[in-house]
């Protein structure tokens, strides 16, 4: 069964910096991943898939980068900003039809 | 483009009561989802759609849950009789097909008391 792990669980930065979220999976045999975020009392919005014949992707000041060989992924966000406060998903599909499996998510808090 | 409707918001019962939870997926898209979020927690799958068929019931608890998808378009998600544990927030996805993109809901909070 796929287990997937993001750490850390919790981050607080200060406005501007650049931070990486991690996130590995244990079955390397993947379809693809999407990093989503989770705003309190909202559901997900879906920030970037990556699928498995990639090795990267921006949107913006995001950039997530998948070594599917290590199971490993990670998501950059550059100069962050108060309105990136969210909680961040990471989820891998294992085939064209399975199902997506989440990790706990890690809480991000930027502060002015 | 209007996005995943879900309703109600909110809902708190008492145990062994039933509940019943609505959603209206992206007009167009072809496979319907429904999760499981416990406070802490990522998301779990229930149950997948494709149309008006099941593609995927593995994680459903189905001795109290059932779910439908009438015409291929809303779904329904019921919970009879609810336990303690089924506390949690309800999501609901949608996609154009199984391999694109999925889209939630805002989802369906439920404590169960």
């Amino acid at each position: 069964k796929q287990e997937v792990t993001q750490i850390p669980a919790a981050l607080s930065v200060p406005e501007g910096e650049n931070l990486v979220l991690n996130c590995s999976f244990t079955d390397s045999a993947i379809y693809n991943l999407q990093w989503f975020r989770q705003d309190p009392g909202k559901g997900l919005t879906s920030l970037l898939l990556i699928q498995s014949s990639q090795r990267e992707q921006t949107s913006g000041r995001l950039n997530a980068s998948l070594d599917k060989s290590s199971g490993r992924s990670t998501l950059y966000i550059a100069a962050s900003q108060p309105g990136d406060s969210a909680t961040y998903l990471c989820a891998v599909r294992g085939s064209t039809l399975g199902r997506l499996y989440f990790g706990r998510g890690t809480q991000l808090t930027v502060w002015p | 483009e209007a996005g995943v409707a879900q309703s109600p918001r909110y809902k708190i019962i008492e145990k062994r009561q039933s509940v019943a939870f609505w959603c209206n997926p992206i007009s167009g898209h072809a496979t319907l989802y429904w999760y499981q979020q416990i406070l802490g927690q990522g998301p779990k799958l229930l149950i997948q759609f494709q149309n008006n068929g099941v593609v995927d019931d593995s994680q459903l608890p189905k001795d109290r849950f059932s779910a439908e998808r009438l015409k291929g378009v809303d779904s329904t998600l019921k919970i009879q009789p609810a336990k303690l544990e089924d506390s949690a927030v309800y999501l609901c996805a949608s996609s154009l097909d199984n391999q694109e993109t999925q889209y939630f809901g805002p989802g369906t909070r439920l404590l169960v008391l």
